[in-house]
């Protein structure tokens, strides 16, 4: 099982740009989440998603969109890339049970916006 | 008031140290807790949930305290690759949502 992968490890953009992050898991997770890092500020949550077909915000939502069309997948769109989202993005993924509620998180993406 | 606090260190210990991590959270409605570990450039991975009665798992120690609203995480023994940040991660009853603190940066040196 390769667990959470992203695609891709690193870019770099210039602002107005966009762009699309990709997330995969093969751990059959129900919830997916994108979350983004900054030094200083810790990990926050832009969007996530309960499964198939849906999404909804997160603490930082605004300049991002996401689309999960399959359980697998949730990919994190950046539709002008502005330099304040230069950062580390996370995937991560779990099912969300009483007993079993881990986030496995994907390797990250760093994203330089110049 | 953020809703989950941690004093950022950086803690700098010896081997073989004992060292406590402490975590603050302010939502009452919070039902489950997590210590996440972060090795530098990489994920978090979880370490370990905490339970309200405490839980060990070898050298580590979690304690929860839902009368203060208080979190903490006990290392014996430290190891040099224990070096990590240690992140106190909460959930809120009726929530699907993980909320992180910034995270404690341990430096075990020999």
């Amino acid at each position: 099982n390769a667990g959470v992968t992203q695609t891709p490890k690193f870019r770099v953009l210039k602002t107005g740009q966009s762009m699309t992050l990709l997330c995969a898991q093969d751990m059959n997770h129900e919830y997916m989440y994108w979350y983004r890092q900054d030094p200083g500020m810790g990990l926050r949550l832009i969007h996530y998603s309960v499964g198939e077909g849906t999404t909804a915000k997160g603490e930082v939502p605004d300049g991002y969109n996401v689309s999960r069309l399959k359980k697998q997948n949730f990919l994190l769109g950046l539709e002008s890339a502005a330099p304040s989202q230069t950062s580390v993005y996370f995937c991560a993924s779990t099912h969300w049970r009483l007993d079993e509620n881990e986030q496995f998180f994907g390797p990250g993406t760093r994203l330089t916006v110049l | 008031r953020k809703e989950v606090e941690q004093d950022p260190g950086p803690f700098n210990v010896p081997e073989g140290a004992t060292v406590a991590f402490n975590c603050t959270y302010s939502n009452s409605a919070s039902q489950s807790f997590f210590w996440y570990r972060q090795d530098c450039r990489k994920e978090p991975k979880l370490l370990m949930s905490v339970y309200s009665s405490g839980n060990e798992d070898g050298r580590f120690t979690a304690q929860l305290n839902r009368a203060s609203q208080y979190i903490s995480l006990l290392i014996r023994d430290s190891k040099l690759s224990d070096s990590a940040t240690y992140l106190c991660v909460v959930n809120r009853a009726g929530s699907y949502q993980l909320t992180f603190g910034k995270g404690t940066k341990l430096s075990v040196i020999p």
